[in-house]
């Protein structure tokens, strides 16, 4: 088993949908959780950071963590074509190494 | 958050050569981390560069093949020595701290000929 699996993808939805991408994860050390988005051609780029269970929200992103299932999810509201892109999911514990999940392809099509 | 470039953006080289990789920040930082990311696949930590140590690299990542240089709390360096097909890739810095979530440069792409 890996130790961060997320859902493979590709996943086409149509502007305006709610997307949810979702990670799971089988070390319940982890403690710090992260929704990076990747754009072709450029590097990853912070989403959101979470630390402890529940729910984060930023805009149209809600990141929910839940530590007993361990399984993370990332909520797009509004969904827009701009927010087409790769979404890798990462988690560590202090001052370990970061693991990243292998990522979701979204594209939002108007 | 902290500016990460690398240089260069891209680069094409012939088998059997050797690329050096930089990567400024344009404030200091304690760690910094290189990673290796394959076409349609997650990152894979390469090593740590420590600033006045040696990098500390991951399992199966060895020095010799990947050379890394960290001279003050701002640069670092990578090479990709001896490069084979195998190694076409990206190639992405990163930087952080034990409790902070990582900051990635945009990567340089590597095709090996």
């Amino acid at each position: 088993q890996k130790e961060v699996e997320q859902d493979p993808g590709p996943l086409s939805v149509p502007e305006g949908a709610i997307v949810s991408l979702n990670c799971t994860y089988s070390n319940s050390a982890f403690q710090y959780f992260m929704w990076y988005r990747q754009y072709s051609r450029k590097g990853p780029e912070l989403l959101m950071y979470t630390y402890s269970s529940g729910n984060k929200e930023d805009g149209r992103f809600t990141a929910q963590v839940d530590k007993s299932s361990k399984y993370i999810s990332l909520f797009i509201r509004d969904s827009q074509p701009s927010d087409s892109a790769t979404y890798l999911c990462a988690m560590r514990n202090y001052g370990q190494n970061f693991v990243f999940g292998p990522g979701t392809r979204l594209s939002v099509l108007p | 958050s902290a500016v990460i470039s690398q240089k260069p953006s891209r680069d094409i080289c012939q088998r059997g050569t050797s690329l050096t990789i930089q990567c400024q920040v344009d404030s200091q930082v304690t760690m910094m981390f290189w990673y290796r990311q394959q076409p349609g696949q997650s990152l894979t930590l390469i090593a740590t560069a420590n600033q006045g140590s040696e990098a500390t690299y991951e399992s199966g990542f060895v020095i010799d093949k990947f050379p890394i240089s960290r001279p003050n709390l701002t640069f670092s360096t990578l090479t990709v020595s001896n490069m084979s097909p195998e190694d076409s890739s990206i190639y992405l810095c990163s930087v952080g701290d034990a409790a902070e979530p990582q900051h990635f440069g945009d990567g340089t792409r590597l095709s090996i000929l």
